[in-house]
């Protein structure tokens, strides 16, 4: 079975930071992970996906994410942070159905 | 020029009632999903229907079944409503299922049960 895990509910930090949302994932197979966004009342939107084609993947936004198999981990980066970051944050696996299995969400704050 | 949407955005009902979600796709997919949300924003999937196969999540309760009268559209019928049917549900689609397809969200129906 496939599942995800997020570490920290909460993030904030300072417009212009580093920002840092962990993801570690379980799957009996080889995974295919996504990041989406959502933003306050709206819909979930992709931010990028891994496909096994290449560990490092760059989305939308100035995101990207590294997947680390000795990690069993997807974390999502991006160098500064801007205001209009802020929103909800998830980590995804699917199963060979395409059915997304996401973890808890991470909401993002952005300190001005 | 929507890709996916919903009607309605709010639906506020009472308790037993019946309600329906309709969910419409333009983007020429052949797979649908209905996805629930809950108070602490945990998306759980509910559904997924590729025109010839539903596939349901075995926790769904029968009370909840999707209706796809074409392929463009996967509309969600909920029977006797119960307070914690409240959620926002959100309707998605892909290509045809089997690998890495991107799923596109629809922007949500909040439902509260009174």
């Amino acid at each position: 079975a496939q599942s995800v895990t997020q570490l920290g509910s909460h993030v904030s930090v300072s417009e212009g930071a580093l920002v840092l949302l962990r993801c570690n994932y379980s799957s009996s197979v080889p995974p295919y992970l996504f990041w989406y966004v959502q933003y306050p009342n709206q819909g979930l939107q992709l931010l990028l996906k891994y496909t096994s084609a290449a560990t490092l993947v760059k989305g939308i936004n100035g995101f990207e994410a590294e997947f680390k198999k000795s990690e069993t981990s997807f974390h999502l980066t991006k160098p500064s942070a801007h205001m209009s970051d802020a929103a909800e944050y998830f980590c995804a696996v699917s199963d060979q159905a395409n059915n997304l299995f996401f973890g808890t969400g991470t909401r993002l704050t952005v300190i001005p | 020029d929507t890709a996916v949407s919903q009607t309605p955005k709010y639906l506020v009902t009472q308790m037993g009632n019946d309600k329906s979600i309709k969910c419409e796709q333009n983007l020429g997919h052949d797979t649908m999903y209905w996805y629930k949300q809950d108070s602490k924003k945990f998306l759980k999937i509910m559904f997924s229907y590729n025109n010839k196969e539903l596939i349901i999540n075995e926790t769904v309760p029968n009370r909840f079944s999707p209706k796809s009268p074409d392929k463009a559209h996967l509309n969600l019928h909920i029977n006797s409503l119960e307070l914690g049917d409240s959620a926002v549900y959100f309707c998605a689609s892909s290509q045809v299922a089997g690998g890495p397809k991107t799923q596109y969200f629809g922007p949500g129906t909040r439902l509260l049960v009174l």
